[in-house]
């Protein structure tokens, strides 16, 4: 999708090894949000981001970590992971906290953890 | 603790008719609400959103409703067409508090329109 880019689409990995998810964004917008989607829970945030090394905790972060070095990147790291981290991760982007632009989404990351 | 409900896993209409998506919420302090859309392997796309100052916004198909005495509102799509076929979801945020600029997603529901 236009202005944001998730990279790796698909992965597969197996339990204990870290795993990094990439967030790339041309739109210079200062809020970067990571979700995950799972079955019966709908979108849930994990963390985001509120400028350069400016990140919080969402509502599941347990288990993850952010980093945001620069305006355009915002990568999820899974330390170590484990099966209940399998999901379709999302990254989204805004100019600001709530606007006439709301959050605009990647098309996700497909992960499985075995 | 699910703050944004979508009770409806699933609905199907026939094309030409009206599509009514539900939600309810439960936190009094989410005055800011959102419905995207959902297709197969592709990330939520924004439909249309709703202050907690209106009770209607409309645009052009979709039109949202917001009764707040009863945390709830419903999503209208006149007339239905095959490709509004996709997963809906409700959100919800608030522009104050801990809830500030955090979108609160619900489970979502499958529409299917049959042609």
């Amino acid at each position: 999708d236009a202005g944001i880019t998730q990279s790796p689409r698909h992965k597969v990995t197996e339990t204990g090894t870290p795993v990094t998810l990439r967030c790339h964004q041309t739109e210079n917008h200062r809020y970067m949000y990571w979700y995950r989607q799972d079955p019966g829970h709908g979108l849930r945030l994990i963390h985001y981001s509120y400028g350069v090394k400016d990140t919080d905790k969402g509502e599941v972060s347990d288990g993850y970590s952010v980093s945001r070095s620069k305006t355009e990147d915002f990568l999820l790291t899974l330390e170590s992971a484990t099966s209940s981290q399998t999901s379709v991760y999302f990254c989204a982007i805004s100019p600001e906290r709530i606007s006439n632009q709301p959050q605009h989404f990647g098309d996700g990351t497909r992960l499985s953890i075995l | 603790d699910q703050q944004v409900k979508q009770n409806s896993p699933s609905l199907s209409v026939q094309e030409g008719r009206i599509s009514i998506l539900n939600c309810d919420y439960t936190n009094s302090m989410f005055d800011y609400f959102l419905w995207y859309k959902k297709y197969p392997a592709e990330g939520p796309t924004f439909l249309i959103s709703i202050s907690s100052i209106k009770d209607k916004n409309e645009d052009g198909r979709f039109t949202v409703f917001l009764n707040k005495s009863a945390k709830h509102l419903s999503l209208h799509i006149v007339p239905s067409q095959p490709g509004d076929s996709a997963v809906y979801f409700c959100a919800a945020t608030g522009y104050g508090g801990t809830s500030y600029g955090k979108l609160t997603f619900g489970q979502g529901t499958i529409l299917t329109v049959h042609p």
